[in-house]
């Protein structure tokens, strides 16, 4: 079966740095996906990941591992706004993306 | 980065009534939109997968002849929920993939359509 997991919920402080794994078990892997997405709005995309290793884009930094099935978003230097959920998605063997449930960072002052 | 619009962006129905989400592209052609359904602190799932001109793929569970989907044209997809029940009340998001499957194709989300029957 197709399993991806990732922590319900997590609290971080303004300025700090958060890191939000994804575990999963997929039929065929065509690249991960790391999604944000505010309450009541569409998810928009963060980084994608098809070989292992670190790709960082300013902030934002997102991890993979596929012989242990593992990822993670780091976000560093918190800020107010990046209170959302995270959305850790896989593109399987038929090129369709099965979505985590997500997380939802809260962030506090 | 690309865009893809949606409308309405909330509507508020009567139980049986009709109603029609218009998604598109604005920038970009389109030859495969998706269109997912999203219940209160659940994750996207995926309801239907289009691609121009051909007929949709619907995921096991889905009822097709309630949920329309058109992909008439490489920017423009619909999804229309007939006789709607409160049941169907959810977020309905599209989103759209231009490269052919092979190649990295990132979807881009429309903003949503808020649906509640009431």
């Amino acid at each position: 079966g197709q399993n991806i997991d990732q922590p319900t919920e997590m609290t971080a402080t303004e300025g700090a740095i958060v890191q939000i794994n994804c575990t999963y078990q997929t039929s065929g892997f065509n690249g991960l996906f790391w999604y944000q997405q505010h309450a009541g709005e569409a998810p928009t995309f963060l980084s994608y990941n098809v070989l292992d290793g670190l790709e960082e884009k300013g902030r934002f930094s997102s991890f993979l591992s596929r012989s242990k099935g593992y990822s993670y978003l780091l976000l560093k230097e918190l800020q107010m706004k990046d209170s959302a959920s995270y959305l850790c998605a896989i593109m399987d063997s038929n090129y369709q993306l099965i979505w985590g449930a997500g997380t939802k960072l809260i962030i506090k002052p | 980065g690309a865009v893809v619009s949606q409308h309405p962006s909330r509507v508020i129905c009567k139980s049986g009534t009709s109603v029609k989400i218009e998604c598109r592209s604005l920038d970009f052609q389109a030859t495969t939109m998706f269109w997912y359904r999203q219940f209160p602190k659940q994750s996207l799932m995926l309801m239907a997968t289009s691609n121009e001109g051909s007929k949709a793929t619907y995921e096991q569970g889905v009822e097709k002849d309630k949920f329309l989907i058109n992909h008439a044209s490489l920017t423009l997809s619909t999804l229309t929920v007939t006789s709607a029940h409160p049941e169907d009340s959810s977020f309905y998001i599209c989103s759209a993939r231009d490269p052919p499957a092979g190649d990295y194709n990132e979807q881009f989300f429309g903003p949503g359509t808020r649906l509640t029957v009431l």
